[in-house]
C-alpha cells in the first residue's frame, strides 16, 4: 500500500531554518512529490513540488533524495507566519489520487 | 478574481437532509478533486472529475453525488446527511494530472455540520 510518512511536530525559532522530512517510499519514478502548508481555517496552500532534482523557489526548498524514497522540505528562515501543517503528497495512481502524509505542525518561537 | 471559491463557508443541517456544496474555479482547469478533513484522518479524497462530465470515486464516496456539467463547476451533494459527515470539506482543481507536475489549488473549504 502506498504509504507516506511525517513526524507529527517540529519546533523551531524565529529566523532559524526548519528541516520538514517525508518518507514515500513507494513513489513510482515519474510522480512529482509535492508539498503543501495549511494555516488554521483555510485550505491546503501549495508550497513546491519536485521530480528528482532539488527545487527551489521564494517559499521553500525541496531536497529529493537519489533513490526517491524520501524529500525535506526546507524553510531558510522561518517566520511566525510559517507555523502550519505542512503535507507531503505524490500521485498514486493515474486518476487523480494524490496520497497525502498526515502531515508536520511546525511551532515557530519569538 | 481567479481562484476556487467554495460556498457556503459554514453549513448546519439536520441528519436525512439534503444538502449541496458548491466549488467555483476560473482557471478552466480540468481536473477538480472534493477532499474530507477529519481529526486523525487526514485529507480522503471523495470523487473527482477529470474533464466535464466525466467523475469517479476516491476513497471515501459513499453517501455522496457528484456533476460536473460545466468545467468550472463540481457541486457535491450529501443525498441523505448523516452525523459522519460531519467534517471540513475542500474542493481543489489541477490543470495537469501527468506525473503530476502541476500543483493543486485548494479552496477555503466548507464546515458541515450535521445535528
Amino acid at each position: 500500500d502506498a504509504k507516506t510518512t511525517q513526524p507529527n511536530s517540529m519546533e523551531s525559532n524565529e529566523e532559524e531554518p526548519v528541516h520538514l522530512p517525508c518518507n514515500h517510499s513507494t513513489i513510482s519514478g515519474t510522480d512529482y512529490i509535492h508539498w503543501y502548508r495549511q494555516l488554521p481555517s483555510q485550505g491546503p496552500e501549495y508550497v513546491i513540488h519536485g521530480l528528482t532534482s532539488n527545487v527551489n523557489n521564494r517559499m521553500a526548498s525541496l531536497a529529493i533524495a537519489e533513490d526517491r524514497k524520501s524529500s525535506t522540505l526546507i524553510l531558510h528562515r522561518a517566520t511566525l507566519r510559517d507555523a502550519a501543517v505542512y503535507y507531503c503528497a505524490w500521485l498514486t495512481d493515474s486518476w487523480g489520487k494524490f496520497q497525502f502524509g498526515a502531515g508536520t505542525q511546525v511551532v515557530v518561537t519569538p | 478574481d481567479a481562484g476556487i471559491t467554495q460556498s457556503p463557508r459554514y453549513k448546519i443541517t439536520e441528519t436525512g437532509r439534503q444538502v449541496t456544496l458548491m466549488c467555483h474555479q476560473t482557471w478552466s482547469h480540468s481536473y477538480m478533486f472534493w477532499y474530507r478533513q477529519d481529526l486523525g484522518h487526514g485529507l480522503r479524497l471523495i470523487y473527482y472529475s477529470a474533464a466535464a462530465d466525466i467523475t469517479d470515486k476516491g476513497e471515501v464516496p459513499d453517501g455522496y453525488v457528484v456533476s460536473r456539467s460545466k468545467t468550472e463547476n463540481f457541486p457535491l451533494t450529501l443525498e441523505s446527511a448523516t452525523r459522519s459527515q460531519t467534517s471540513v470539506y475542500f474542493c481543489a482543481s489541477t490543470r495537469l494530472m501527468t506525473g503530476a507536475n502541476s500543483p493543486l489549488h485548494f479552496g477555503n473549504g466548507t464546515r458541515l455540520t450535521v445535528t
